[in-house]
């Protein structure tokens, strides 16, 4: 079973423009990852929240975490064409024994185009 | 730095063959993965190993087997081959610790 819904499906917008998306999951987490996939090829770590985290940086990415309402969201400002991909959430069970060895369960990812 | 190494790239098997997909990975991970990812469902974990000599069953593990005999090598096999093994299949590792993982990129095998 999936972990993570992300929403919206798919998301189309304009160069320049800002692009948000959303996922829910529906168990604890030790933490939550976020991967893009280019068509065809493997997916690539984007960037990693703890769960006694509420937001993060890196370059054009922004990540919050709500851990009460079991949701975080990604956004892309100043978006580029190069950025057409899809995009996934990732879970780590939050299990304190440390036996969910970080296994991720996925879901099913934002398809994301950027027009220029 | 190769990162993970998948092979075959792209495979096509009658059902009822066998075959074993190699993964390789030159960053001295503990922790290996095989997933596989299909239209509308993500990526769903098949194996996994936290060592050497180490594999555990993930959400998805009928039908195929695994063996990491060497700490850079995750090996996935499957000993008759059914087209509902028909997909595009990823290994993946990390470091200990919460990192994120390094991804292959993929191995597309039908089943016909």
């Amino acid at each position: 079973s999936q972990q993570g819904e992300e929403d919206p499906q798919a998301l189309s917008i304009q160069e320049g423009e800002n692009a948000t998306m959303n996922c829910s999951y529906k168990t604890s987490i030790n933490n939550l990852q976020w991967y893009r996939q280019n068509s065809g090829r493997g997916l690539v770590h984007l960037i990693l929240i703890r769960s006694n985290e509420r937001e993060k940086h890196s370059g054009r990415l922004r990540v919050t975490l709500d851990t009460s309402k079991k949701s975080s969201s990604l956004l892309i400002t100043a978006s580029r064409a190069a950025d057409t991909a899809s995009y996934f959430c990732a879970t780590a069970g939050g299990n304190a024994g440390g036996t969910s060895y970080g296994k991720l369960t996925f879901g099913q990812g934002t398809i994301l185009t950027v027009h220029p | 730095n190769a990162g993970v190494t998948q092979t075959p790239k792209f495979r096509v098997l009658k059902t009822g063959q066998s075959m074993t997909l190699l993964c390789a990975q030159d960053m001295n991970h503990e922790y290996m993965y095989w997933y596989r990812q299909d239209p509308g469902m993500g990526l769903r974990l098949i194996h996994y190993s936290v060592g050497e000599g180490t594999t555990a069953k993930g959400e998805v593990p009928d039908g195929y087997n695994v063996s990491r005999l060497k700490k850079q090598n995750f090996l996935l096999g499957l000993e008759s081959a059914a087209p509902s093994q028909t997909s595009v299949y990823f290994c993946a590792s990390r470091m200990a610790g919460g990192t994120g993982y390094t991804f292959g990129s993929g191995t597309r095998l039908t089943v016909v």
